[in-house]
């Protein structure tokens, strides 16, 4: 059963340009929707996060934006850049939880 | 930093051997995660452990177990190496619940013949 459906499997963007990945949840106890950028040869690492009492956060050219009737939320990249190019996993959990639920990962590449 | 650093970053073994991957966090952190990373099925968890000897079963235990002797070390076993569980494996720790981050290592890539 996958609880965090993540599209597309894989992006090509032009530098400059925005990149967009969605992900939708299943779980109305989740509370908690941070995503992991992971450059190849590395772990994932905690790029930003948000929580559902929020439609929006923003972190440089990294938006996060939430929507809780429709169980969805997407990564914006804004003037994308070649060193942007990674996999990008969208998570959720609860607060309690101790542990993340992933989505299926997001192979990004930006060409100059 | 938070450092979390596994054993090997490449291991290959064959069919039916007893096969332990290692991880070892520098922070004290309370939790530990083994998730395995597959192309188009994203990050699965596999077993984590909330406290030293204490363990729960992931999305995908089967074939594998676990062992935290020591707050800082975390194993994976796989009792029996099978050809499907080729795959990149990935430790994690993380300090309490709620939004604080996962600190992953780096993968070991394990290659089952």
């Amino acid at each position: 059963q996958q609880q965090v459906k993540q599209s597309p499997q894989s992006l090509i963007v032009q530098k400059g340009g925005i990149s967009i990945i969605n992900c939708a949840y299943e779980n109305t106890a989740f509370d908690y929707f941070p995503w992991y950028q992971q450059f190849p040869g590395k772990g994932p690492a905690l790029l930003i996060a948000i929580r559902p009492d929020v439609s929006e956060k923003k972190e440089g050219r990294f938006t996060i934006s939430f929507n809780k009737s429709a169980k969805q939320f997407s990564l914006h990249i804004m003037d994308s850049q070649p060193g942007d190019s990674a996999t990008y996993f969208c998570a959720a959990s609860t607060g309690t939880a101790s542990k993340l639920t992933f989505g299926t990962g997001t192979r990004l590449q930006v060409t100059l | 930093d938070v450092k979390v650093t596994q054993s090997s970053r490449y291991l290959v073994k064959r069919t039916g051997e007893k096969v332990f991957l290692e991880c070892v966090q520098d922070m004290d952190h309370e939790n530990m995660f083994w998730y395995r990373q597959d192309p188009g099925l994203g990050l699965r968890l596999i077993y984590f452990s909330y406290d030293v000897k204490m363990k729960e079963k992931g999305d995908i235990p089967e074939g594998y177990s676990v062992s935290r002797e020591k707050k800082e070390r975390f194993s994976l076993i796989l009792e029996s190496a099978s050809t499907n569980q080729t795959s990149m494996y990935l430790c994690a720790s993380r300090e309490g619940q709620g939004s604080s981050p996962l600190h992953f290592g780096n993968g070991t890539r394990l290659t089952v013949t």
